[in-house]
């Protein structure tokens, strides 16, 4: 059963850098696309972007200019930051797996969520 | 890319079926089979409940079920239990990026 768990800092001032990390057991991150989703508080899902074993990556246009998602196969982990953050940018953030092949484009394995706030 | 519409909210009674549309464009929906639906119970994260529009993943109760007409993908829930009381969330690939998620329906069983 493949499972993830983000982790990072969960406090961030504004104009920091948010930096989570979501490891993968259960699985091999050579494999498939690995993303990352976030959830605001009382709100809906957003698309942040996502990352494939060779480090090809896609991105949520509306967060191109702030994102890096990167991955490293020897920790069987991915990351991502997100520069410049605002208090706009407090939420959950979900890492999850992309079915991928001729089933992509849904997430089928997901962490449990981290809470990140942005406040001075 | 603006998110799929969805109805606030929807309910129904123990046993009863109910719907819950998501509306896009031709640019998402109309034009790809890869919608997907997630369901989600408060402080947990969403569950994958239908991909490719209508196809369950394995171990998912037949009472979930997905279709698609033109622009509007539907998510039917037959039977409605208690434990179905969440939020759920369609998704779809677009013309402009690869996931694009709805606005989301809270499901209250009365």
């Amino acid at each position: 059963q493949v499972q993830l768990q983000e982790s990072g800092p969960g406090l961030l001032k504004p104009s920091e850098t948010l930096s989570l990390t979501c490891t993968v057991s259960g699985g091999s991150v050579s494999t498939y696309y690995w993303g990352w989703i976030r959830q605001p508080p009382g709100k809906g899902l957003e698309w942040i972007g996502y990352v494939l074993y060779t480090g090809s990556t896609n991105y949520n246009p509306s967060l191109r200019s702030r994102v890096t998602i990167s991955i490293d196969t020897s920790k069987n982990q991915f990351s991502l930051k997100l520069s410049s953050v605002t208090a706009a940018d407090t939420a959950v953030y979900y890492c999850a797996r992309d079915g991928g092949g001729s089933s992509a484009y849904h997430f089928d394995y997901w962490g449990q969520g981290s809470l990140v706030t942005v406040s001075s | 890319q603006s998110a799929l519409t969805q109805p606030a909210s929807v309910s129904g009674s123990p046993g009863q079926s109910i719907t819950i549309s998501c509306t896009g464009t031709s640019s998402d929906i109309g034009d790809y089979n890869f919608v997907s639906w997630y369901q989600q119970h408060p402080g947990k994260a969403p569950k994958l409940i239908i991909y490719d529009v209508s196809n369950r993943p394995s171990g998912l109760s037949n009472r979930f079920s997905g279709s698609k007409s033109g622009n509007t993908a539907s998510l039917t829930i037959s039977g409605l239990q208690a434990e179905d009381e969440a939020d759920y969330y369609c998704s779809s690939y677009t013309t402009t990026s690869p996931y694009v998620f709805g606005t989301g329906t809270k499901v209250t069983v009365l």
